[in-house]
């Protein structure tokens, strides 16, 4: 059973506007969430991350909240530019982990200028 | 050299060959990591190396053997695959296992036929 899920295959969204990749999570003893982002090609690179001790976490054009009580985390992109478009993969961890990241299956972001 | 190289890219053979997938790092990263990938599922964790010693081993059968002889290589020695061990194999790096910004590799693309 899939402990983090992102339920969206596919989003698009116009260059200018509010990119909002979600993600669900299942298992109370994450404690620490991460957004990675991939290119066709290439390996999955490091975007942002948060804690569970916060909700918010801002960098740059990037925005990741996490509602703990719905686990519930979404990335927030303003504004969208074509190149960010990419597969956007959310990961999750708990402490006590062996550097063990769970990954969702990944949402793909068009940006069409 | 920078970050994380993974050769080869792509790798087609049969399920009576053995063949090996190396990894080597060039960020002074201490701890490496094989992920699996395959058709529309999520990134799995295979194994995690830390100073070189194998911390976790996430119940992957023993056709697949991981080799780390120095902190800055690391192998995934292959034999006697299956046709569904074709996937998308990544590596990645970080500063300890508890440092979640991992550097991934562009991955090997293995085909068993």
């Amino acid at each position: 059973d899939q402990q983090v899920k992102q339920n969206s295959p596919s989003l698009s969204v116009q260059e200018g506007r509010i990119s909002i990749l979600n993600c669900d999570y299942t298992n109370s003893m994450f404690d620490y969430f991460l957004w990675y982002k991939k290119y066709p090609a290439e390996g999955p690179t490091f975007l942002i991350s948060i804690s569970s001790i916060k909700d918010k976490n801002e960098d740059g054009r990037f925005t990741v909240f996490l509602n703990k009580s719905a686990k519930h985390l979404s990335l927030h992109i303003v504004p969208s530019q074509p190149g960010d478009s990419a597969v956007y993969f959310c990961a999750a961890s708990r402490r006590g982990s062996q550097g063990n990241l769970i990954f969702g299956k990944g949402t793909k972001l068009s940006v069409k200028p | 050299e920078t970050g994380v190289t993974q050769t080869p890219r792509h790798l087609v053979m049969g399920m009576t060959n053995k063949k090996s997938l190396k990894c080597e790092q060039h960020l002074g990263h201490n701890a490496m990591y094989w992920y699996k990938q395959s058709a529309k599922k999520p990134l799995e964790l295979m194994f995690v190396y830390s100073l070189e010693e194998r911390v976790e081993n996430n119940s992957v059968p023993s056709r697949f053997s991981p080799e780390c002889p120095n902190s800055s290589h690391l192998f995934l020695h292959l034999h006697t695959l299956q046709p569904e061990d074709s996937a998308l194999y990544l590596c990645a790096s970080s500063q300890g296992i508890l440092n979640y910004g991992y550097t991934f590799g562009s991955g090997t693309r293995l085909t068993v036929v």
